[in-house]
């Protein structure tokens, strides 16, 4: 069946400009997690829902970014007044479980260039 | 001192050879380990998953977890071209309230035919 898919794959954008990422989770996944990977590094996490609720977002750097999950389904991670340090592959995954580290399973990400 | 420390490499084995990947912990919290391989400009694919302490084998794969000195281990046997990838270690406190992964920087393997 069909994956993790992310949209756009590649996002270049200007410093100061408001972006937004998507992410369509596996059918029927209740899970959904955002991390970051900046180039030669793991990725780092950013937030987790479980369904609709954001129940952690410990990991996101500060308040000009935000993610939603309106519906318990797709995703949408936005980042205001985007700045040159904000430029990495923005991953997500799912996971048909709650707490389920074991079975996250990752999209091929959207790589964020600001110029 | 990061959570997880991971030899980022670059690591080239000739093909056939066996390679041994590893990382290192601080958090005594970390209950689930994984391996992930990553592709160039492709999202992490889970390869092996481990809980606790022990080993665990799949093809030609091996996954070791030592809790007692904070040490993970990943082998390849008879290694192929196709292995060439970064390959992740991450670890997960699940249970503990805490769903998120913690990941190492990724060793780089090339496998030379």
């Amino acid at each position: 069946g069909a994956g993790v898919s992310q949209t756009p794959s590649n996002k270049v954008t200007e410093k100061g400009k408001y972006v937004e990422l998507r992410c369509d989770p596996i059918s029927g996944h209740t899970a959904l997690y955002w991390y970051r990977q900046s180039l030669g590094q793991g990725p780092e996490f950013l937030i987790y829902f479980q369904g609709t609720g954001a129940a952690d977002d410990s990991g996101l750097p500060n308040d000009r970014f935000f993610a939603v999950r309106p519906e318990g389904s797709v995703s949408t991670l936005k980042i205001q007044r985007t700045e040159r340090g904000d430029s990495a592959v923005y991953l997500c995954a799912s996971s048909p479980l709650a707490g389920a580290a074991d079975t996250q399973y990752f999209g091929p990400g959207t790589r964020l260039t600001v110029l | 001192q990061k959570e997880v420390e991971q030899d980022p490499g670059p690591l080239s084995v000739p093909e056939g050879a066996i390679v041994s990947l590893n990382c290192t912990y601080s958090n005594s919290a970390f209950q689930y380990f994984m391996w992930y391989r990553q592709y160039s400009r492709k999202g992490p694919e889970l390869l092996m998953y481990t809980y606790s302490s022990g080993n665990k084998e799949d093809g030609r794969f091996t996954a070791q977890v030592d809790k007692s000195s904070k040490y993970i281990s990943l082998f390849i046997r008879d290694s192929q071209p196709s292995d060439s990838a970064t390959y992740l270690c991450a670890m997960s406190a699940r249970g503990s309230g805490s769903e998120k992964l913690v990941f190492g920087k990724g060793t780089k393997l090339t496998v030379n035919p």
